[in-house]
């Protein structure tokens, strides 16, 4: 089993539909990244998570909320999607920041916003 | 501002030629990250390079940190169709410029042809 799981890994959506991805671990770590790609852009940082009390906005975190239901758990929400929102989103966790550990990836969902 | 800027965006080659990844900055990382992304994946940590001149090998892949801690190139020996992919570098800067946090280069789209 893999050890951070996204769900779904493909969703196709309607303009102004309420969408909710969801990302668990079972790494036992802390902290929890949401990111999304597109491309030509890399990966830019929406919201992260450093415990279950902890919640931070990221580089663009307009348009989107997120919330660590446990350590395991941290979903990531669009309350109102936008074609430009269409992108692929990755869920990520860590055993500490600071550069010097690995962050875990899932292996993404893939979103189109019509 | 694309504060890690990575070169070529694009590269395709020939099984079992050379090639070199550069990721650039005007800023000085405390560490740097390199990891390869497979489509439908996501991105997997190769190296984690922090001392300033650093090399690190990993079979046919040589890392290198610049001295100054501002770059960092990704030399491929002999490539291999296996080496086919998306390979991103990825840095926290120094004196808490990122909270910690990794800032992503937009990546290099590797296409390693038999």
């Amino acid at each position: 089993d893999a050890d951070v799981t996204q769900t779904p890994r493909n969703r196709i959506t309607k303009t102004g539909k309420r969408i909710m991805l969801e990302c668990s671990q079972t790494k036992g770590h802390d902290r929890m990244y949401w990111y999304r790609q597109d491309p030509g852009l890399g990966l830019r940082l929406i919201y992260y998570s450093f415990d279950v009390k902890d919640i931070n906005k990221g580089e663009i975190s307009d348009g989107y909320s997120v919330s660590r239901q446990a350590q395991a758990k941290f979903s990531l929400s669009l309350e109102s999607a936008i074609p430009n929102q269409t992108a692929l989103y990755f869920c990520a966790t860590s055993e500490t920041t600071g550069g010097l550990q690995p962050q875990h990836f899932g292996d993404g969902t893939r979103l189109s916003i019509l | 501002t694309q504060l890690l800027e990575q070169s070529p965006q694009f590269l395709s080659i020939q099984e079992g030629e050379n090639l070199t990844v550069y990721c650039n900055s005007s800023s000085v990382f405390s560490s740097l990250q390199w990891y390869r992304q497979e489509p439908g994946e996501g991105p997997v940590l190769l190296v984690t390079v922090v001392t300033g001149g650093e090399v690190k090998k990993l079979k046919r892949l040589t890392f290198q940190f610049g001295d100054a801690r501002k770059d960092s190139s990704l030399h491929i020996t002999a490539a291999q169709t296996g080496d086919t992919g998306l390979y991103l570098c990825a840095g926290v800067m120094n004196y808490g410029g990122s909270q910690g946090n990794l800032i992503f280069g937009k990546g290099t789209k590797l296409s390693v042809k038999p």
